[in-house]
């Protein structure tokens, strides 16, 4: 995932735009991978996810993306809302099944109505 | 089902105080997890649990914290010192054996004066 920092990267958005957030992921071997969404004060949910056999996938407003070949997955949000505001988290698999899921440091959605 | 139940939700101590922090996962899922949460360091694996057995606790920052699921509806995190670095908001999350889709709880937000 991403490299940790002291802050989120930012993506601001007006209202009724698409936004795309990315990820780099660091293990070649991963073969699954999954989009959180955190609002302030909860935690972490699923938004969607994806395996590695497949480069994209499709959901309710939403679309994921894999490039395995340079190890990269983007989350596209179609016609942004308000209440998509909140940090979002890539996170990748253990093919070995000895740890758990791995998250990135996360990023920032704005909204500007 | 009402999703993954953490307790207490926000808790306030002194340092050299006992803590523990409870979960209780969704019913049905065999695995446990609990992560912390820093603006510094982001979501951290800390432990998790297979069918009631610890997996994984390579996350456990030091001895003075530990974590047990006597069951399969139950687990705790205990820091015993607490010390002030160990203020964070702190997960428990559930899922299926395949540790995939993880089911996050609401947090308890730790601050150690």
């Amino acid at each position: 995932g991403e490299s940790v920092g002291l802050h989120l990267p930012t993506l601001s958005v007006q209202e009724g735009d698409n936004s795309i957030i990315n990820c780099a992921y660091s293990n070649s071997a991963s073969d699954y991978f999954i989009w959180y969404k955190q609002e302030s004060g909860k935690g972490p949910q699923f938004i969607i996810d994806i395996r590695s056999n497949m480069d994209k996938r499709q959901g309710q407003r939403v679309t994921v993306l894999l490039n395995k070949t340079v190890k990269h997955l983007s989350l596209q949000i179609a016609a942004t809302q308000p209440g998509d505001s909140a940090v979002y988290f890539c996170a990748e698999n253990d093919p070995t099944g000895r740890r758990a899921l791995t998250f990135g440091s996360g990023t920032r959605l704005q909204v500007q109505p | 089902d009402a999703g993954v139940i953490q307790s207490p939700r926000h808790e306030v101590t002194e340092m050299g105080q006992e803590v523990t922090l409870r979960c209780k996962p969704i019913s049905g899922h065999n695995s446990l997890f609990w992560y912390r949460q820093t603006m510094m360091r982001g979501l951290e694996l800390l432990i998790y649990f297979n069918n009631n057995v610890p997996i994984d606790d390579s996350g456990m920052p030091e001895d003075r914290f530990s974590a047990k699921m006597p069951n399969a509806s139950f687990s705790t995190l205990k820091i015993q010192p607490s010390e002030p670095r160990d203020s964070a908001v702190y997960f428990c999350a559930s899922s299926f054996s395949n540790g995939e889709k993880l089911f996050f709880g609401s947090g308890t937000q730790l601050s150690v004066l």
